[in-house]
């Protein structure tokens, strides 16, 4: 099955610094990767995804990268702000049909110092 | 408002006690999840259902019921729980079928065994 490592566990910037969060991946399968948001004592929250046919999206501040060679991918917040600060995941699946589970990293504690 | 409700929100039971964990989401989805989350770990799926079928397992143990009633609706049903149990878990639905596999979670139920 898949299996996805996600680093740092734990990230503290500066406000207004740039933070980048790196996952990577073993299934050469997988062709979706999202990332999640989790504030403290709410579900998970979409923030941005990725589909293994780009290798770059953005959004505003946040934008995602992908390198399918090297099963990797990485999230990028820049001009963070203390609203960034959260529990953010990546994750991963093969969106093949049908209902999939995702399979996530374990998280990066984000922190931005005032 | 991420239109998948989850109650309750905190449940505290005894390893001899009977509960369910409701979950109705509101967007027209036709695949339903559940996840756990402890502390330290990643997010592990538990159980998936594509239209009110169940088509992951993933080795839960028994105590663990789930139920799927309709399109709408997943329960999670509960009994002689151990304290290794007590987390946090979500619910989650997705649209199904090829690109359609963004996966919006609820606010969770936290769970406490005692």
């Amino acid at each position: 099955g898949e299996n996805v490592e996600q680093h740092p566990s734990t990230l503290s910037v500066q406000e207004g610094d740039s933070a980048v969060i790196k996952c990577t991946y073993s299934d050469s399968a997988s062709n979706y990767f999202p990332w999640y948001k989790q504030e403290l004592g709410k579900g998970p929250q979409l923030i941005i995804d990725i589909r293994s046919n780009v290798g770059e999206k953005k959004d505003q501040r946040i934008a995602v990268t992908l390198n399918k060679t090297a099963k990797h991918f990485s999230l990028h917040i820049t001009e963070t702000q203390p609203e960034d600060s959260a529990v953010y995941f990546c994750a991963a699946m093969y969106s093949g049909g049908g209902a999939d589970g995702l399979t996530f990293g374990k998280g990066t504690h984000l922190i931005i110092q005032p | 408002e991420t239109g998948v409700t989850q109650t309750p929100r905190h449940l505290v039971m005894g390893m001899t006690n009977k509960k369910s964990l409701k979950c109705e989401q509101h967007l027209g989805h036709n695949a339903m999840y559940w996840y756990k989350q402890s502390a330290k770990k990643p997010l592990e799926l538990m159980f998936v259902y594509s239209l009110e079928e169940r088509v992951e397992n993933n080795s839960v143990p028994s105590r663990f019921s789930p139920e799927c009633p309709n399109s709408s609706h997943l329960f999670l049903h509960l009994h002689t729980l151990q304290p290794e149990d007590s987390a946090l878990y979500l619910c989650a639905s997705s649209p199904g079928g090829l690109n359609g596999n963004t996966i919006y979670f609820g606010e969770g139920s936290w769970l406490t065994v005692v």
